[in-house]
């Protein structure tokens, strides 16, 4: 199935450093979430864009949406151990597309895998 | 409960078994959602309900998989005879109404499906 583009895989960190990652998607979407996977868990929603250019931040969080509409990106400042986990971006498709209906479903991107070394 | 729960949290089968897997999502909410997660990947769509009504089965990689929500709250994820393919993690998510964009889905701790 379809999955966005999402760079880079993985990343090895000192605390304290800033952190970063995106996500592409060869389609448009109305709504851009991140998320993030403690192991053994769900996933757990960070932030929520849902206008092309919005800039938005939660704590140490900031995610943009791109201006295509076909990206985004997150950044995490200040990185602690507790941010180690695996991030998601997702694309969330309109309730009411083109094609009849999508619902809200979510199309993923493959996940960056956080280490912070304290 | 005040999430979505999902059970079991862990299920071993051997290749051709039929499997079960539950929902509770969080009451009230209309929309519920099944994904797939294969190891080191992503999420994928399977399956929309909303209230007891599918509408959206495009996900579902097979006709050994079969979903159902019969009173419009609990759900239940079936996969007959199952392949190693099968093995991944299967997560329930629920909304209060999935047809406004701000709406944000809840996902339940995942079924891991082993097949052997």
């Amino acid at each position: 199935g379809q999955q966005l583009n999402q760079s880079p895989q993985s990343m090895f960190i000192q605390e304290g450093e800033d952190v970063s990652m995106n996500c592409t998607s060869s389609s448009i979407f109305n709504t851009w979430l991140w998320y993030k996977q403690d192991p053994g868990e769900g996933p757990v929603l960070l932030i929520a864009l849902y206008k092309a250019g919005e800039l938005t931040s939660n704590g140490r969080l900031t995610a943009q949406f791109g201006i295509t509409r076909k990206d985004s990106f997150l950044n995490i400042s200040a990185s602690i151990p507790s941010d180690v986990g695996i991030y998601f971006c997702a694309g969330q498709a309109p309730p009411r597309d083109a094609g009849g209906t999508s619902y809200g479903k979510l199309t993923f991107g493959q996940g960056t895998i956080l280490t912070v070394h304290p | 409960g005040a999430g979505v729960s999902q059970s079991p949290r862990y299920k071993v089968a051997k290749r051709g078994q039929d499997v079960a897997l539950r929902c509770d999502p969080i009451s009230g909410h209309v929309s519920l959602f099944w994904y797939q997660q294969a190891l080191g990947q992503g999420p994928e769509f399977l399956t929309y309900f909303q209230n007891e009504a599918q509408l959206d089965k495009s996900g579902l990689p097979s006709d050994r998989f079969f979903a159902e929500r019969p009173e419009g709250s609990v759900s239940t994820l079936k996969i007959q005879r199952t392949q190693q393919e099968d093995s991944a993690v299967y997560l329930c998510a629920s909304s209060f109404q999935g047809e406004i964009r701000t709406d944000t889905q809840y996902f339940g701790p995942g079924t891991r499906l082993t097949v052997l």
